[in-house]
């Protein structure tokens, strides 16, 4: 298995440019969820999906849009990317029934 | 307002040193507090689970306690390649989302 895996690892993007941040896993995980970490703070949650078809809101969801067509791949997608948007993005996933959650690798983001 | 914070930011110790790491946390009412090992440029990596107070888990030279405000992460006898941060985060009953705290960066030198 390959786990939770992120493309691109690296990414630089201009101000009010749009990019999708990719996301799979291999696991037949249900839960899937998005966060952002920043220097100094812990990882805050994004948005997050219990199922095909099924999206919600986390803790920094502005300027984010996310969709779940498949059990495999949630995509986030930058809208118009803002400096403030510079950051190390992490996708997770989830068993049904369990806590824990197994995290890909990351997308480090600069925002110019 | 749930919430989780961690100290010290930053630990150093001498390899052998024991020490521990502290997570207090806010929640209306606790499912599980998690602790996760995160090396630099990669994503965290579950340890431990804890559920009630009283509970403890161990792993190699880690050990995870939990009461009913604070958890610590008991480090025995560390080793250099114990040196990364360790998130503590929970999560709380009748809901998904997951609260992290802001992490310990441990470095172990020889």
């Amino acid at each position: 298995n390959a786990g939770v895996t992120q493309t691109p690892k690296f990414q630089v993007l201009k101000t009010g440019q749009s990019m999708t941040l990719q996301c799979a896993q291999d696991m037949n995980h249900e839960y899937m969820s998005w966060y952002r970490q920043d220097p100094g703070m812990g990882l805050r949650l994004i948005h997050y999906s219990v199922g095909a078809g099924i999206t919600d809101q986390g803790e920094v969801p502005n300027g984010y849009n996310v969709s779940r067509s498949t059990t495999e791949d949630f995509p986030l997608r930058l809208l118009s990317a803002a400096p403030s948007q510079t950051s190390v993005y992490f996708c997770a996933s989830q068993d049904r029934g369990q806590e824990t959650q197994y995290f890909g690798p990351g997308t480090r983001l600069l925002v110019l | 307002e749930d919430q989780v914070t961690q100290s010290p930011e930053a630990l150093r110790l001498q390899e052998g040193e024991s020490s521990s790491l502290n997570c207090s946390y806010t929640v209306s009412g606790l499912r599980g507090l998690f602790w996760y090992r995160q090396d630099p440029g990669k994503g965290p990596e579950f340890l431990f689970t804890l559920y009630s107070a009283g509970e403890e888990k161990e792993k190699e030279r880690l050990k995870a306690t939990l009461t009913k405000k604070e958890s610590f992460l008991h480090i025995t006898a560390p080793k250099p390649e114990d040196s990364a941060t360790y998130l503590c985060a929970v999560q709380a009953t009748g809901g998904f989302k997951t609260i992290f705290g802001a992490g310990t960066r441990l470095f172990v030198k020889a």
